[in-house]
């Protein structure tokens, strides 16, 4: 059963910072990797998708990387805003007919001006 | 537009109560998902559905009855609610059910008395 973690549960920093946040999880065989963005009160959005062929994903201000076989992702925020303070899901899709997205709880992170 | 809409935005009932949540997709898409998330803001799959078949029943008790009349519609009744129930409910859609990207609706927000 493919268990998603993401440590720690929340993360505060100046604004302007790089940050890194983490994500692991149990079962290799996965289909891709998926970044999504929550807001207070919303629904998600969509941040990046990785194949689990490629490394990497790119979009703006952000980088996804993959590492399949050790079962890790890591979602880079550049230059860090107020406006990035959001809770971040790691979700990783399996293989098979009937694969669902298993999602990580996620981190809450608060950009401080 | 509003890709993916949800009624009602919030919803507090009393336990034994049966409520309908509704779902509505204008992405073209062929598959509609709903999620659960908890108290403790993990989010978790119930059911998915493609051109208006169920793929994805993640042993959800009997008493969350999925409905597609068609692709751009799911909707989620739920006989004799319990405290447990009370949650956010999600909706999402994707255009197949192959791990594309999913777009997620904003959420309703059940309260069970």
């Amino acid at each position: 059963k493919q268990e998603v973690t993401q440590i720690p549960a929340a993360l505060s920093v100046p604004e302007g910072e790089n940050l890194v946040l983490n994500c692991s999880f149990t079962d290799s065989a996965i289909y891709n990797l998926q970044w999504f963005r929550q807001d207070p009160g919303k629904g998600l959005t969509s941040l990046l998708l990785i194949q689990s062929s490629q490394r990497e994903q790119t979009s703006g201000r952000l980088n996804a990387s993959l590492d399949k076989s050790s079962g890790r992702s890591t979602l880079y925020i550049a230059a860090s805003q107020p406006g990035d303070s959001a809770t971040y899901l790691c979700a990783v899709w399996g293989w098979g007919a009937n694969s669902k997205l298993t999602f990580g709880k996620g981190i809450t992170l608060s950009v401080r001006p | 537009d509003t890709a993916v809409s949800q009624t009602p935005k919030y919803l507090v009932t009393q336990m034994g109560n049966d409520k309908s949540i509704k779902c509505e997709q204008n992405l073209g898409h062929d598959t509609m998902y709903w999620y659960k998330q908890d108290s403790k803001k993990f989010l978790k799959i119930m059911f998915s559905y493609n051109n208006k078949e169920l793929i994805i029943n993640e042993t959800v008790p009997n008493r969350f009855s999925p409905k597609s009349p068609d692709k751009a519609h799911l909707n989620l009744h739920i006989n004799s609610l319990e405290l447990g129930d009370s949650a956010v409910y999600f909706c999402a859609s994707s255009q197949e059910t192959g791990g594309e990207t999913q777009y997620f609706g904003p959420g309703t927000r059940l309260l069970v008395l």
